[in-house]
């Protein structure tokens, strides 16, 4: 089962930030938090992962809170084209991604 | 960027049919990859490998086997194609432990 829980839909205005919230409680202290989205019809497509510092890159920053429990991805400028399910993953063993529901974002004009 | 390719991006089968799904990456990648995607439902882990000949179970194996004989393939058969396996079949694949994971863009595959 998947390990995090995120809420099922957000809507975002476009050229806003998007803040999309993760609840990870269970999260053992080597368990990195990555974050996924997939387009419809295509596959998923990494984002951005992290341990517990604050990461950034090109696509969005993560911001871990400091007893790991909780976690937000920010997209900073949201446009049209980040309409997606986005996916938090605590990565388990192996590198297996065990997916949930994620969350809809809707990024409106 | 990585590829992983995916042989169709659309297929129909007859039940009974043995079908073959295969997946190629370009990356030397030693982690490979099969998920299933159906509505509702999620992503599921169907089967994976680590290295050449080797395979491990994932949460849902049942009906499916895995081949793996050349480091850059991961072939997923039905051995059996029931309609229950009509789904979106995604393949993925990854360098090492916590890396990226590179995912191919599906094959739908509908049994009938």
């Amino acid at each position: 089962d998947a390990k995090t829980t995120q809420p099922p839909s957000m809507d975002c205005a476009e050229g806003r930030a998007a803040n999309l919230p993760c609840n990870h409680s269970t999260i053992s202290g080597n368990e990195y938090v990555y974050w996924y989205r997939q387009i419809h019809s295509q596959g998923p497509q990494y984002i951005i992962h992290g341990l517990k510092n604050n990461e950034t890159n090109e696509m969005a920053s993560l911001i871990i809170t400091e007893d790991r429990k909780s976690s937000t991805l920010i997209l900073p400028h949201a446009t049209l084209r980040d309409t997606a399910v986005y996916y938090c993953i605590v990565m388990e063993y192996g590198n297996k991604l065990v997916f949930g529901a994620g969350t809809i974002l809707r990024v409106k004009s | 960027d990585v590829k992983v390719t995916q042989s169709s991006r659309y297929l129909v089968k007859r039940t009974g049919e043995k079908v073959f799904l295969e997946c190629v990456q370009d990356m030397d990648h030693e982690n490979m990859f099969w998920y299933r995607q159906d509505p509702g439902l999620g992503l599921r882990l169907i089967y994976f490998s680590y290295d050449v000949k080797m395979k491990e179970k994932g949460d849902i194996p049942e009906g499916y086997s895995v081949s793996r004989e050349k480091k850059e393939r991961f072939s997923l058969i039905l051995e059996s194609a029931s309609t229950n396996q009509t789904s979106m079949y995604l393949c993925a694949s990854s360098l090492g432990q916590r890396a990226r994971v590179f995912f191919g863009s599906g094959t739908q595959l509908s049994v009938l």
